[in-house]
């Protein structure tokens, strides 16, 4: 199996832009999960799913932040309009039951 | 909610033994997890536990004690490529969620 795929692996835009990262999980991985990373926060839980339903969102900043996950191969995570401070390492993980995650490589995102 | 405890950071010579201790406040614990990363790097899945003792997987051991709301990760035969952040992360049992630990950083010197 590749992993957990993540693309793109960086991306650098402007405030005010749309950005749309996105995840493609270990086949057979029931959950699916989206964090953050930065110096300051750490790793920050924002959304997990399970069998592509969005069970826990509470760690979602605020609305301008949006995840989807269409069907069992793929997620993407919108953030509209970004700002500065969404700049950050954003992994997504996926798991067969919870506590065992496997992390892609993770989008490095630069907001200007 | 969850907190969990872990030292910022270790150094340690290679060929010697590093223990990272983890404690944890939560509501309801299901089981303690550890995670390395290097720079740069994903974290990758190390160890788990649910169940008081000690649990190994080669060079690296990871403990709990439930009682005492305690973990730790014990590396042996530190090798260079050690050096890395290690988190703990605790699940909760109402739900499939894990909350990371601040991270500890270890460096291996020669």
């Amino acid at each position: 199996d590749a992993g957990v795929i993540q693309s793109p692996r960086h991306e650098v835009t402007e405030m005010g832009q749309e950005v749309t990262l996105r995840c493609k999980p270990i086949s057979g991985h029931d959950y699916l999960f989206w964090y953050r990373q930065t110096m300051m926060r750490g790793l920050e839980l924002l959304i997990y799913f399970n069998n592509n339903v969005p069970i826990d969102d509470s760690g979602m900043p605020e609305d301008r932040f949006s995840a989807k996950m269409p069907n069992a191969s793929f997620s993407t995570l919108k953030i509209q309009p970004s700002e500065p401070r969404d700049s950050a390492v954003y992994f997504c993980a996926s798991s067969p039951q919870g506590h065992e995650q496997y992390f892609g490589p993770g989008t490095r995102l630069t907001v200007t | 909610g969850q907190s969990l405890e872990q030292p910022s950071e270790v150094t340690a010579v290679e060929g010697a033994i590093v223990q990272i201790n983890c404690t944890y406040q939560t509501s309801g614990f299901y089981g303690l997890s550890w995670y390395q990363q290097h720079d740069g790097g994903a974290p990758t899945f190390l160890s788990y536990n649910a169940l008081d003792g000690l649990e190994e997987t080669g060079r690296f051991s990871s403990f709990l004690s439930r009682s005492d709301s305690y973990g730790y990760l014990l590396l042996q035969e530190l090798q260079m490529k050690d050096s890395a952040s290690y988190f703990c992360a605790v699940r909760d049992i109402n739900d499939y969620k894990l909350s990371f630990g601040a991270g500890t950083t270890v460096t291996v010197r020669a």
